[in-house]
């Protein structure tokens, strides 16, 4: 099966710095590459996805990278704000019939220091 | 409506009990998802339905059993579980078409104790 490697597993940046996170996969058939954001005690929520027809994808800040030969995808975050501080999932889904079967890297705990 | 529902939000329970936690969507997605996801750890995929049927298992212990009851429920049937069941259980759903993908949309959580 599917499985996802992500790093750092802590990151720490001041305001206003940018954030890398960089996750790979083991899957080559994998086409779907969702970034979650987790806040403390609530539920994980989209905010960028890329799928394998394309190599970057951008929304304001934030920005995905995905580089199907090395199997690996990155999420960029610029001008970082302390909102921007929480949980960030990486995950990969092989294609199906139209549903998904994430497989989610392991977090990277993101903080933005004041 | 762009929510995915889920109650109980807590569930305490002991080892003997049978419960059941409900997810419910009215965006007319077809296909909805079970997660189990422990403290500091990341969402693992317990079920996957698809219209209705049950189309990813994830080698899931039988003292959890889904069921779909309409294209707008899941349930998750809980019975005999251990106190390493306990954790935050998400349900999420998207649309489900052939050679789209779209959002999955998770819903809060049932935060599960068993004692």
């Amino acid at each position: 099966g599917e499985n996802v490697e992500q790093h750092p597993s802590t990151l720490s940046v001041q305001e206003g710095d940018s954030a890398v996170i960089k996750c790979t996969y083991s899957d080559s058939a994998s086409n779907y590459f969702p970034w979650y954001k987790q806040e403390l005690g609530k539920r994980p929520q989209l905010i960028i996805d890329i799928r394998s027809n394309v190599g970057e994808k951008k929304d304001q800040r934030i920005a995905v990278t995905l580089n199907k030969t090395a199997k690996h995808f990155s999420l960029h975050i610029t001008e970082t704000q302390p909102e921007d501080s929480a949980v960030y999932f990486c995950a990969a889904s092989p294609p199906r019939a139209g549903s998904y079967q994430l497989t989610f890297g392991k977090g990277t705990k993101l903080s933005v220091i004041p | 409506d762009t929510e995915v529902t889920q109650t109980p939000k807590h569930l305490v329970m002991g080892m003997t009990n049978k419960k059941s936690l409900k997810c419910e969507q009215h965006m007319g997605h077809r296909a909805m998802y079970w997660y189990k996801q422990k403290a500091k750890k990341p969402p693992e995929l317990m079920f996957v339905y698809s219209y209705e049927k049950l189309s990813i298992n994830e080698s899931v212990p039988s003292r959890f059993s889904p069921e779909c009851p309409n294209s707008s429920l899941l349930n998750l049937h809980l019975h005999a579980l251990q106190p390493e069941d306990s954790a935050l259980y998400l349900c999420a759903s998207s649309q489900d078409l052939i050679g789209f993908y779209d959002e999955q949309y998770f819903g809060p959580g049932t935060r599960l104790t068993v004692t």
